[in-house]
């Protein structure tokens, strides 16, 4: 069963202009979230990460995501973006089941901003 | 900064060949993980190994095998490769839950 779902597989923006990438997650238990940024031919990077407290979280370059619960969902956003954020982006999920956790991964975003 | 390494950036094997890919992180991590990376799959998780000499398969273990002898090194087997197999692996290691931290990726082509 697919733990973590990321709505839309490309989103085009201009630069400067805002961006929502959005995810989604199924889970029944209490739930770690991740988003992860993935440059082209590199390696993924951490860019934030919810575990407990305010549901407001901020990352690296200006991004931040909101822990929704009632709607099971973490979006990933930015007021204005540039070049330099064209790149793939993972949402991830560890759900506390009490056995092994896991980092389970949604299919990605691929984000492309343009001039 | 926690390192995670791996053996390398572009592997090229033929079909039936035995092929390893090694890993390596350096933060005395307790948990490591080997992911596939596929267009439009995002990153599924093939092993991981929690203690050295201890495994757990994944969502997609067929087709592979992992070894850990030593605390630091995650090793993937692919014991005979085909060209299904043909993709990014990731290997990740973690304290706890609290941060995965990724090595740069071996692109494999199995030809």
């Amino acid at each position: 069963a697919q733990s973590v779902t990321q709505l839309d597989s490309q989103v085009p923006v201009f630069e400067e202009a805002p961006v929502e990438l959005r995810c989604n997650y199924s889970s029944s238990v209490s739930v770690y979230l991740f988003w992860y940024v993935q440059y082209p031919n590199q390696g993924l990077q951490l860019l934030l990460k919810y575990l407990s407290g305010s549901t407001l979280v901020k990352g690296i370059n200006g991004f931040e995501a909101e822990f929704n619960k009632s709607q099971t969902s973490f979006h990933l956003r930015k007021p204005s973006v540039h070049i330099s954020d064209t790149a793939e982006y993972f949402c991830a999920v560890i759900l506390l089941s009490g056995g092994y956790n896991k980092l389970i991964f949604g299919a990605g975003t691929r984000l492309a901003v343009h001039p | 900064d926690v390192k995670v390494t791996q053996s390398s950036r572009y592997l090229v094997k033929r079909t039936g060949e035995k092929v390893f890919l090694e890993c390596v992180q350096d933060m005395d991590h307790e948990n490591m993980f080997w992911y596939r990376q596929d267009p439009g799959l995002g990153l599924r998780l093939i092993y991981f190994s929690y203690d050295v000499k201890m495994k757990e398969k994944g969502d997609i273990p067929e087709g592979y095998s992992v070894s850990r002898e030593k605390k630091e090194r995650f090793s993937l087997i692919l014991e005979s490769a085909s060209t299904n197999q043909t993709s990014m692996y990731l290997c990740a290691s973690s304290f706890r839950d609290r941060g995965f931290y990724f090595g740069p990726g071996t692109r494999l082509t199995v030809t």
